[in-house]
């Protein structure tokens, strides 16, 4: 399948500094890319959606202020979380959506997620 | 809004078949999915049926869809130790590229 590379793997960093994610698609353009939070042993959280070029659309109750993203070009999309808090702390996930060509439907593919620690 | 339900937990012994169920709610379902996540990892797709399926087959692994009900359920064979992980039901409706997870299945497989 379609592969999906999600930089860093894990991050500690100080309350008040900002964390940026990388999610990059590696064999297909990303038309669309979507950045999920998980808190331990519960589902994933949509935060938002990206389509590349265009502003991001953000989920009921995320501050988009917070969790800047960008999605520069097919792909690469970021994800900055500014001014970290510990309850910022979380597993976030990125998913990127496409063509890639292998008319198996518009299922999205996962990197491997963010383990952010705010300390 | 779209809602997808599964049982949070299922023990089977290794060699056993496993069968994990889940529920949606968006009758306008196109795709219905099947991720597994094993420990401080991303989603890995495992299966997907396209609504207008009731059956799908892929060497250990067999998914049944009953629309009618918005049931779907995973069936893996011959379960191994090395399955146990969380299973997420997941569904992506007409809105778009949305998929709307449940909240996973802890399977653990005892040897």
């Amino acid at each position: 399948g379609a592969v999906v590379s999600q930089h860093p793997s894990w991050v500690i960093c100080k309350s008040g500094t900002s964390v940026k994610i990388e999610c990059r698609s590696l064999d297909f353009q990303a038309t669309t890319m979507f950045w999920y939070r998980q808190f331990p042993k519960q589902s994933l959280m949509l935060m938002a959606t990206s389509n590349e070029g265009s502003k991001a659309t953000y989920e009921q109750g995320v501050e988009k202020d917070k969790f800047l993203i960008n999605h520069a070009s097919l792909t690469l999309s970021t994800l900055t979380v500014t001014s970290a808090h510990p309850e910022d702390s979380s597993f976030y996930i990125c998913s990127a959506s496409g063509n890639i060509g292998q008319g198996e439907g518009t299922e999205a593919f996962f990197g491997q997620g963010t383990r952010l620690t705010v300390v | 809004g779209e809602d997808v339900e599964q049982s949070l937990f299922l023990s089977v012994r290794e060699g056993d078949s496993s069968v994990i169920n889940c529920t949606y709610t968006d009758s306008s379902s196109t795709y219905l999915y099947w991720y597994k996540q094993e420990p401080g990892a991303g989603l890995q797709l495992l299966t997907y049926i396209f609504s207008n399926m009731d059956m799908k087959q892929d060497q250990r692994l067999t998914v049944l869809l009953n629309k009618k009900d918005k049931h779907l359920s995973l069936r893996i064979a011959d379960t191994q130790t090395g399955d146990s992980a969380i299973y997420f039901c997941a569904e992506k409706g007409t809105g778009g590229f949305k998929t709307i997870f449940g909240a996973g299945t802890r399977l653990f497989v005892k040897a």
